[in-house]
């Protein structure tokens, strides 16, 4: 099973770019890339998932080198609200039981 | 739509009863799961559903029933509860198994004493 590294913790100011890497150095061939928030108290939110290269939607993007080892999860001018918990997932794109969630990294915004 | 709903909230149970957690989704998704969260932990994967009348397990599932007799209820039984299983539990719904994109409910906090 492909295991990510993530920092534990992270701190930013609002309007700033924040990026949070995650590694996954054995992650497979049909393993995809999930990243996941979570606030107090409540489930976990799709945030963003890629295979290569770079993926973006209204919220973020994701950067994955062509060695696939790591990922970047970039949240472009952050604001208070971004204050959270980011997970990143490695998980086999067809096999539901080889999800795994990290301990995450916990990001917290300054005004 | 109300997404993915779990009941109850909140619950203590003494060790060695047994109780279900109900979790509903009006989505129509085929795919279910549940995890249990740890303070200042990730998320495990207890058992998981990939449609009406399927289920296998995931990563923590000793301890833990569940069945799926519609594509909108999974419920989790707690067999004999044990202080290990206090935890927050979530359960989560996709469209298919093959994408990752969860819809997790607001969680169950219980509490075995």
């Amino acid at each position: 099973l492909a295991k990510t590294t993530q920092p534990i913790s992270m701190d930013s100011y609002e309007g700033q770019e924040v990026n949070i890497t995650c590694s996954h150095n054995n992650i497979a061939t049909n393993d995809y890339i999930t990243w996941y928030q979570q606030f107090p108290s409540q489930g976990p939110r799709f945030i963003i998932q890629g295979y290569k290269t770079k993926v973006t939607n209204e919220v973020a993007s994701l950067f994955i080198p062509a060695d696939r080892k790591s990922s970047t999860l970039s949240l472009p001018r952050v604001s208070l609200s971004d204050t959270a918990v980011y997970y990143c997932l490695v998980a086999v794109y067809s096999s539901a039981s080889k999800i795994i969630f990290g301990s995450g990294t916990r990001l917290s915004i300054r005004p | 739509n109300a997404g993915v709903t779990q009941t109850p909230k909140f619950q203590v149970l003494k060790t060695g009863q047994s109780m279900t957690l109900q979790c509903a989704q009006d989505m129509n998704h085929e795919y279910m799961s549940w995890y249990r969260q740890d303070p200042g932990m990730g998320l495990r994967l207890i058992h998981y559903s990939v449609g009406a009348g399927i289920t296998d397990q995931g990563e923590v599932p000793n301890g833990y029933n569940v069945s799926r007799s519609t594509t909108e209820d999974f419920p989790l039984r707690l067999l004999s509860a044990a202080p290990s299983q206090t935890s927050v539990y979530f359960c989560a719904s996709s469209p298919r198994q093959g994408t990752y994109e969860q819809y997790f409910g607001p969680g169950t906090r219980l509490t075995v004493t």
